[in-house]
């Protein structure tokens, strides 16, 4: 079974900072990884996924991720935040083989002015 | 159009009574799940249909039960509610293919008092 560890529950930054959200995750088989936000008082909206091919995936809002096999990380970057990326994110991976979706336990981005 | 709707958004019952969440999606998708989430933001599967059939079933009490009519909707009813329950319950769908990930739905937050 694969799992997910986002390795920091807070992250407070000011705005037009950047800000990287770190994502590791284990399994003994090929993964799909993705991440995810969550606004207050809502559902989940996917951001990027990577599936396959460059490294390097580009999503919405100006994030982006970088999968790395070696290191099985997965993290989340912004080079200038925007009060309005204040949000509870989330990094997620699923197997190729059942599509079961686990989740990390989510980082609390706060954006400060 | 909603692509994943639950219905009602907020839910307010006394321990011990029986409720229904709905989930409904038009995308398409032949499977379904839903999802606890805790005070803490912590997701958790609870259970996933495929084409009607149960195909996920973590462990999760008894007093939950999922129906799925047809591929386009899946309820969950609970019974004898506990305080414990109190949580915000998303219903997501996603294709068969693998690693589109999921859509999810707005929540519905369920507080047992």
């Amino acid at each position: 079974a694969q799992s997910v560890t986002q390795l920091d529950s807070q992250v407070p930054v000011f705005e037009e900072a950047p800000v990287e959200l770190r994502c590791n995750y284990s399994s003994s088989v090929s993964v799909y990884l993705f991440w995810y936000v969550q606004y207050p008082n809502q559902g989940l909206q996917l951001l990027l996924k990577y599936l396959s091919g460059s490294t390097l995936v580009k999503g919405i809002n100006g994030f982006e991720a970088e999968f790395n096999k070696s290191q099985t990380s997965f993290h989340l970057r912004k080079p200038s935040v925007h009060i309005s990326d204040t949000a509870e994110y989330f990094c997620a991976v699923s197997d190729l083989i059942s599509n079961d979706m686990r989740f990390g336990a989510g980082t609390r981005l706060t954006v400060k002015p | 159009d909603t692509a994943v709707s639950q219905t009602p958004k907020y839910l307010v019952t006394q321990m011990g009574n029986d409720k229904s969440i709905k989930c409904e999606q038009n995308l398409g998708h032949d499977t379904m799940y839903w999802y606890k989430q805790d005070s803490k933001k912590f997701l958790k599967i609870m259970f996933s249909y495929n084409n009607k059939e149960l195909i996920i079933n973590e462990t999760v009490p008894n007093r939950f039960s999922p129906k799925s009519p047809d591929k386009a909707h899946l309820n969950l009813h609970i019974n004898s509610l506990e305080l414990g329950d109190s949580a915000v319950y998303f219903c997501a769908s996603s294709q068969a293919h693998r690693g589109l990930g999921y859509t999810f739905g707005s929540g519905t937050r369920l507080t047992v008092v």
